[in-house]
């Protein structure tokens, strides 16, 4: 079983709205958690990183959350843009490892 | 520009045919990584290096082969590739911080082995 769970699969809205995806992780503490954002056809960039104290962690309209007790992280998108399809990947980093742990992502499709 | 790239970017082969994927990274990194992707499972990591001459197996090494014989570069090698190694395969090289480890990842390479 993954040790990181990611929901929905997918996902599809439309142009301006919110959307909240969600991560699941059953293995703490750790170093890091971070979200990727996969453009089609291309390899992840790093959205965001929290530290294992951190709560929340903002970039643009992107924010990423973070709840040790529940072991659950979420990203919201704040007025999506058509750029924003892509598939968005959670990912679990120890400090003391160079092996992370990659959820299987969440596919974002915004239609206009 | 710092970057990672492969090359081929696409490649459709048939069994058993040798092939190398390549992989360079400008940013003086030390540790380096091979992933492949699959629908429906993730990025799943192959081998990784921590420097040169340094390699070790990740999750799914089986019919893959690595090496690191200078820092920039980290070759992915199927000696004799089968249908199920059908991917799309990314090379990743990793920046260490002093709290967190950055991956910057390559723009990806899609095998077809027929």
């Amino acid at each position: 079983k993954n040790q990181v769970e990611q929901s929905p699969q997918s996902l599809i809205i439309l142009e301006g709205k919110n959307c909240t995806l969600q991560c699941n992780y059953t293995v703490s503490p750790f170093s890091n958690l971070r979200w990727y954002k996969q453009d089609t056809g291309r390899g992840p960039v790093s959205l965001t990183i929290m530290t294992f104290s951190e709560n929340t962690k903002s970039n643009g309209r992107y924010t990423a959350t973070l709840d040790a007790d529940t072991k659950q992280s979420s990203l919201h998108i704040t007025a999506s843009q058509l750029s924003d399809s892509a598939s968005y990947i959670c990912v679990r980093e120890d400090g003391g490892s160079y092996i992370p742990t990659f959820g299987r992502g969440t596919s974002l499709i915004v239609h206009p | 520009e710092a970057q990672v790239t492969q090359n081929p970017r696409y490649l459709i082969t048939v069994t058993g045919k040798k092939l190398t994927v390549t992989c360079s990274q400008n940013m003086n990194h030390e540790y380096m990584s091979w992933y492949r992707q699959d629908p429906g499972l993730g990025l799943r990591q192959i081998y990784y290096s921590m420097n040169v001459e340094v390699t070790d197996k990740g999750d799914v090494p089986e019919g893959y082969k690595v090496s690191r014989k200078e820092k920039r570069n980290f070759p992915l090698i199927l000696e004799s590739p089968s249908p199920n190694q059908t991917s799309l395969y990314f090379c990743a090289s990793t920046r260490q911080g002093r709290s967190s480890n950055e991956q910057f990842f390559g723009p990806g390479t899609r095998l077809t082995v027929l």
